[in-house]
């Protein structure tokens, strides 16, 4: 079983609608969770990081975690054609030396 | 400003050859990594460096050899070039968990 799992995608999306993308994970020992975007030919960016089980809101972007379950979820409001990009999940584990562990993105496009 | 740049942006080279990429960073942070982005977009690291001192060796070949010359720096140095190698080379840094990345050294081994 791989550590992370994550659906690649493509999702395409109408602009305004709600977006919502997941991962699993296998690993009971990871206690940060994070996600990322990364642009075409660019760094990714870090978007939410939160270490436990709840919601968490950022204006249009909200990270859900359910440590029972080893479930995340971000959900995009009201999406936008800058939205357009991958999205990462991303774990590090306790005593880990903070090495981040990545699911393989999903690839969202939001369409005018 | 910049918070976490690399040099060269895009390297292309022959096998067999040897090649460094530089990273900096200004944000004033404690460690410092190096992941490789494969053909298929996965991210993995390769290493992370605590004020100069290596914390995180995933398996790598040998041939990749980090080097930081302070805890602002953190550079990549690759001998014998193989095609395998050809990827998109990222660097970031963190304070805590938050990790910063820069804009990604893409790698082309002919």
């Amino acid at each position: 079983q791989k550590e992370v799992e994550q659906d690649p995608g493509p999702l395409s999306v109408p602009e305004g609608a709600i977006v919502s993308l997941n991962c699993t994970y296998s690993n009971s020992a990871f206690q940060y969770f994070m996600w990322y975007r990364q642009y075409s030919r660019k760094g990714p960016e870090l978007l939410m990081y939160t270490y436990s089980s709840g919601n968490k809101e950022d204006g249009r972007f909200t990270a859900q975690v359910d440590k029972s379950s080893k479930y995340i979820s971000l959900f995009i409001r009201d999406s936008q054609p800058s939205d357009s990009a991958t999205y990462l999940c991303a774990f590090i584990l306790t005593g880990g030396g903070n090495k981040l562990t990545f699911g393989t993105g999903t690839q969202l496009k939001v369409e005018l | 400003d910049t918070a976490v740049s690399q040099t060269p942006k895009y390297l292309v080279t022959q096998m067999g050859n040897d090649k460094s990429i530089k990273c900096e960073q200004n944000l004033g942070h404690d460690t410092m990594y190096w992941y490789k982005q494969d053909s298929k977009k996965f991210l993995k690291i390769m290493f992370s460096y605590n004020n100069k001192e290596l914390i995180i060796n995933e398996t790598v070949p040998n041939r990749f050899s980090p080097k930081s010359p302070d805890k602002a720096h953190l550079n990549l140095h690759i001998n014998s070039l193989e095609l395998g190698d050809s990827a998109v080379y990222f660097c970031a840094s963190s304070l805590d968990g938050e990790q910063y990345f820069g804009p990604g050294t893409r790698l082309t081994v002919t």
